[in-house]
């Protein structure tokens, strides 16, 4: 059971090129999330979904987009990447949500440096 | 929205008890208190989570009051590998409101 798994790892992206980040959960989780988080920072919210087909904005979504086309994948997409997105990225998913709260499950990240 | 403000940093030193307070001022009725534990170069992993009075599993235990504005999260006897960051969280049971986690608290654990 390999839990949320994220491709690549690390990447190096001159500005204004474009790229997507994978994330894919094998625990038939319906809730996917992505996160950006800075040095000496903690996590902020990109954008989320709360099933297949459907997205929303997050806390710092400009910049960035999404799709969820297949429950278990969840993509985060630059289209002219710029030196201010420079961070680490992680995805993270929950089973659903409603009384009981439920605990997020994260990637171990995705490095992403733009020059 | 829930905002959290727990300690920058904490020292400590192996064998020892290390309780870290989270305020919350603003939680809601439907909210959840987590806390979650992050080593370099990887990802948050929850360690436990509770809505009110006392919840303890294997690795910590958490302490709300009555009134929910603040939570201790206590690691009981740590040692060297318990270094890292911790982060507190209000959870709400509605998605999209996971939106900030905060800086987070460095624990050092010395030898």
């Amino acid at each position: 059971n390999a839990g949320v798994t994220q491709t690549p790892k690390f990447r190096v992206l001159k500005t204004g090129q474009s790229m997507t980040l994978l994330c894919a959960q094998d625990m038939n989780h319906e809730y996917m999330y992505w996160y950006r988080q800075d040095p000496g920072m903690g996590l902020r919210l990109i954008h989320y979904s709360v099933g297949e087909g459907t997205t929303a904005k997050g806390e710092v979504p400009d910049g960035y987009n999404v799709s969820r086309l297949k429950k278990q994948n969840f993509l985060l997409g630059l289209e002219s990447a710029a030196p201010s997105q420079t961070s680490v990225y992680f995805c993270a998913s929950t089973p659903n949500v409603g009384q009981g709260g439920q605990p997020q499950h994260f990637g171990d990240g995705t490095r992403l440096s733009i020059l | 929205l829930a905002k959290t403000t727990q300690p920058i940093s904490m020292d400590s030193y192996e064998g020892q008890e290390v309780n870290i307070t989270c305020s919350h001022n603003n939680i809601a009725t439907n909210d959840y208190i987590t806390w979650y534990q992050q080593f370099p170069s990887q990802g948050p992993r929850f360690i436990i989570q509770g809505y009110k009075t006392k919840v303890t599993n294997e690795v910590a235990s958490l302490f709300i009051p009555a009134d929910r504005k603040s939570s201790t999260l206590s690691l009981p006897r740590v040692s060297l590998s318990d270094t890292a960051v911790y982060y507190c969280l209000v959870e709400s049971g509605a998605a999209g409101n996971k939106l900030t986690f905060g800086g987070g608290t460095r624990v050092l654990v010395k030898p």
